[in-house]
């Protein structure tokens, strides 16, 4: 069983630039939500996405946006990077998102670096 | 606004003996769901065990227990029989119930040394 898989794995972008991070879920997951850790800090609420309609937002600013697909992938923009970008962006998927235990799965990360 | 706190930023246990992580939150919905997650240093999360808010019995996984007072509003955590594969961050978070129940949010961690 695949589990949540997230590329690129490492980037480096400059200041203004654009970046593109993509998440698969595991299969049968209809959620994803998506979560960016500063260094030695826990991780924040960014996006969630279900049944391919955003149904929680962090307060991040409009620079941030989301998108998920039909096959439950998704996609997370950042624009005009900034040096506090840099982090580990984790995506995590999970059954229907609401429910129970819906644990959340996560992928292993992308680490961004700001220069 | 739903809030976690853990106030141990870093914590040493020897290796075999017993450490409680501590967590508090803050919720005004009935029914919420709290969970753990162990962070290597490998950065990838894992998830150790799950509490439901109506949960009567306080949730148990192997050498992991969630020690649940709901009146006091924390979900300590309870690792026996530490072993060194436990060092690592671990962070408690939680899901509230209703039209917030999509958005999972995470404490700031506490760091775990196992002595050998």
């Amino acid at each position: 069983d695949t589990g949540v898989t997230q590329s690129p794995t490492h980037l480096i972008k400059t200041r203004g630039q654009q970046v593109t991070l993509r998440c698969s879920p595991i299969s049968g997951h209809k959620s994803v939500s998506w979560y960016q850790q500063v260094l030695g800090q826990g991780p924040q609420f960014i996006f969630q996405y279900y049944e391919k309609e955003e149904r929680g937002r962090g307060n991040f600013p409009d620079r941030f946006s989301a998108r998920q697909f039909p096959n439950y992938s998704s996609e997370l923009n950042v624009n005009a990077l900034l040096l506090g970008d840099s982090a580990l962006y984790l995506c995590a998927s999970s059954p229907d998102g609401h429910s129970g235990a819906n644990v959340l799965t996560f992928g292993a990360g992308s680490r961004l670096t700001v220069l | 606004a739903q809030k976690i706190t853990q106030t141990q930023p870093g914590m040493f246990v020897q290796e075999k003996e017993a450490v409680t992580l501590d967590c508090t939150y803050d919720t005004s919905d009935p029914s919420y769901g709290l969970f753990w997650y162990k962070q290597p240093s490998s950065g990838e999360m894992i998830f150790l065990i799950y509490q439901g808010s109506y949960d009567q019995q306080n949730a148990t996984e192997g050498r992991y227990s969630l020690n649940f007072q709901k009146a006091r509003k924390s979900a300590n955590l309870v690792i026996s029989a530490s072993q060194l594969g436990d060092s690592a961050m671990y962070f408690c978070a939680m899901r509230e119930g209703g039209t917030g129940g999509f958005k999972t949010i995470f404490g700031a961690g506490t760091r775990l040394f196992v002595k050998a």
